[in-house]
């Protein structure tokens, strides 16, 4: 069984397009997370969640939603896509919340707009 | 300055050989640190925490030098299967997220 799932695993679409990422986690844990890694293999946070709660919301733009509905799910909405949102998207999750240091990471999603 | 620093390399190493890496950090209030590793179009993965006394795990290594603000890796014996990129995580006092240094790409050469 996947622990930490997150889907689609490729997505390509077209700039101005509003798009949405799925993650799932089947480990129990209180806390989730979503990490952006762009084409330098830079791993920067962008939001967390604990127990379906926002506690870190980095200089994000607006365009991105989190979307938390329970402690298992943490989606990710992102509107009017760009071209510097081409990224790997990773999905986490870990137990003691943000200062754990076991994250269990999704497979990521690999978002290429045109 | 970067809150943590890592030489990107790549670093090319012959198969059996021991390496090398370091990673610097510009807070001093630092609280944990960790090596997680990971592999090409992979997702990244736990290697190991680093102590402040130092701690092995097996052909790795990890040390904490706090004085001088860094952390090293030491792979030895290195095996064809240690090729991946290495990144240093930091976590900060009052910053309760983990920071990542932008990894170390090693390859073992046959």
């Amino acid at each position: 069984d996947t622990a930490v799932s997150q889907t689609p695993k490729y997505l390509v679409t077209q700039m101005g397009n509003d798009k949405s990422i799925k993650c799932e986690q089947n480990l129990g844990h209180d806390t989730m997370y979503w990490y952006k890694q762009d084409s330098k293999k830079f791993l920067k946070i962008m939001f967390s969640y604990n127990n379906k709660e926002l506690i870190i919301n980095e200089t994000v733009p607006n365009r991105f939603s989190p979307k938390s509905p329970d402690k298992a799910h943490l989606n990710l909405h992102i509107n009017s896509l760009e071209l510097g949102d081409s990224a790997v998207y990773f999905c986490a999750s870990s137990q003691l919340g943000p200062g754990a240091n076991v994250l269990t990471f999704g497979a990521g999603s690999r978002l290429t707009v045109l | 300055r970067k809150e943590v620093e890592q030489d990107p390399g790549p670093f090319n190493v012959p198969e059996g050989a021991t390496v090398a890496f370091n990673c610097t950090y510009s807070n001093s209030a630092s609280q944990s640190f960790f090596w997680y590793r990971q592999d090409c179009r992979k997702e990244p993965k736990l290697l190991m925490s680093v102590y402040s006394s130092g701690n092995e795990d097996g052909r790795f290594t990890a040390q904490l030098n706090r004085a001088s603000q860094y952390i090293s890796l030491l792979i030895r014996d290195s095996k064809l299967s240690d090729s991946a990129t290495y990144l240093c995580v930091v976590i900060f006092f009052g910053n309760e997220k983990l920071t990542f240094g932008t990894g170390t790409r090693l390859t073992i050469i046959p």
